[in-house]
């Protein structure tokens, strides 16, 4: 299988605390993408960082990848009581310029506490 | 508005009574994808199409039928549900277009109980 996978299985803070979150996955991908999912729900899609970026941010996140290592890190900065969910890193493969097929990892459950 | 449509939302059956989940999207995706989500294995991908008559098995295919006949709909099909399926299944679909930077787009999920 191809899966991610995220590390910390569980995370909990404090509102206005930094979150990280982090990814490992196995083989060559084409890009990363990261979203979340309130409980139950459908997940949303959070960024995409291309195989050849090393950094991207939108808003309160941080995306981060290293290639030579298999990884990525998702930084949540000055978290709210509204970040609470799971968030879930997903590695995408196909042709260049396309986001392709994408593999989920098992996620990260994030709890902020006001 | 610009979305992916499953039906039913909640399923209860009987094993070995056949079943469909349907998927539809409006946003003129080429990729659509099945996923099932069971508590502390992630999202586990189960079929996918790049477009239209074209499906691959993901990495969980067994015990599920797919086909792709148009581009908007894409379901998944039960043809003998076991209590192992019971899950929370997503669609997804997504733009195969390149520079493509909007992610997958998910429904709202389908939670099937198989007893």
């Amino acid at each position: 299988s191809q899966q991610g996978e995220e590390d910390p299985q569980a995370l909990s803070i404090q509102e206005g605390e930094n979150a990280t979150m982090n990814c490992s996955y196995k083989t060559s991908i084409n890009n990363l993408q990261w979203y979340r999912q309130n409980s139950g729900r459908g997940l949303v899609h959070l960024i995409l960082i291309r195989s050849n970026e090393r950094e991207k941010h939108s808003g309160r996140l941080r995306v981060t990848l290293d290639t030579s290592k298999k990884s990525s890190s998702l930084l949540i900065t000055a978290s709210r009581a509204a970040d609470t969910a799971s968030y879930f890193c997903a590695t995408g493969y196909g042709f260049e310029g396309s986001q392709g097929n994408l593999i989920f990892g098992k996620g990260t459950k994030l709890s902020v506490k006001p | 508005e610009a979305q992916v449509t499953q039906n039913p939302r909640y399923l209860i059956t009987v094993t070995g009574k056949k079943l469909t989940v349907t998927c539809s999207q409006n946003m003129n995706h080429e990729y659509m994808s099945w996923y099932r989500q069971d508590p502390g294995l992630g999202l586990r991908q189960i079929y996918y199409s790049m477009n239209v008559e074209v499906t691959d098995k993901g990495d969980v295919p067994e015990g599920y039928k797919v086909s792709r006949k148009e581009k908007r709909n894409f379901p998944l099909i039960l043809e003998s549900p076991s209590p192992n399926q019971t899950s929370l299944y997503f669609c997804a679909s997504s733009s195969a277009g390149k520079g493509g930077a909007s992610g997958y787009t998910f429904g709202s999920g389908t939670r099937l109980t198989v007893v």
